[in-house]
């Protein structure tokens, strides 16, 4: 199993470009996350997706889009780049559960808006 | 709002020696869960140990231990034993449903 992965790695945006972040997880899980973390902080979640076709908030979705067209993967959407936007994302999965399982955790994504 | 804070943006400890990271959290839910990640220089996100709030037991795992006072809405993690490669950052994290939120941060080093 390759768990959660994530591309790219790396990516330098100039302000007012568009990118997407890609992310899929091979575990069939329902439950998708994208948080992103700003230097020196905790992560913030953005947005997440309880099953394919659902998405909702989480606490700073401004600037940003989601889709979720299959389980395996859950693209997140930078429109119009700006350096606010400048920080490390990561994606993250879980299982169904009435208990709040174990999220399993993508090796993130660096960008750099400039 | 629910937040997550960590009072200690960084600790040392010496090899072997045991270190204890705060952690306090405010939320007006019941039954919610605790986390600590570890993260070190290479950014992934570990699961060290999770607590359910409707537990009053204390979590552990193996050199990793929780003291979870619910009333006080403290979480702090003990490391026991404390080994070089536990030098890393250090994330408490609160959740419930589907929100998470997570604290600042503790840095610890592990001193040979």
């Amino acid at each position: 199993n390759a768990g959660v992965t994530q591309t790219p790695k790396f990516r330098i945006l100039k302000i007012g470009q568009s990118m997407t972040l890609q992310c899929a997880q091979d575990m069939n899980h329902n439950y998708m996350y994208w948080y992103r973390q700003d230097p020196g902080m905790g992560l913030k979640l953005i947005y997440y997706s309880v099953g394919a076709g659902i998405t909702d908030k989480g606490e700073v979705p401004n600037g940003y889009n989601v889709s979720r067209s299959t389980t395996e993967d859950f693209p997140l959407r930078l429109e119009l780049a700006a350096p606010s936007q400048t920080s490390v994302y990561f994606c993250a999965s879980r299982s169904t559960g009435g208990a709040f399982g174990t999220q399993y955790f993508g090796p993130g994504t660096r960008l750099l808006v400039l | 709002a629910q937040t997550v804070t960590q009072s200690q943006p960084e600790m040392s400890v010496q090899e072997a020696e045991t270190v204890t990271l705060s952690c306090t959290y405010d939320t007006s839910e019941n039954n919610y869960y605790l986390f600590w990640y570890k993260q070190p220089p290479s950014r992934q996100m570990i699961l060290v140990i999770r607590q359910e709030a409707y537990k009053q037991q204390n979590a552990t795992e193996n050199r990793f231990s929780v003291n979870f006072q619910k009333a006080a809405k403290s979480f702090s993690l003990k490391i026991s034993d404390s080994q070089l490669g536990d030098t890393a950052m250090y994330f408490c994290a609160w959740a419930w449903g589907n929100d998470m939120r997570f604290g600042a941060g503790t840095r610890l080093t592990v001193k040979p």
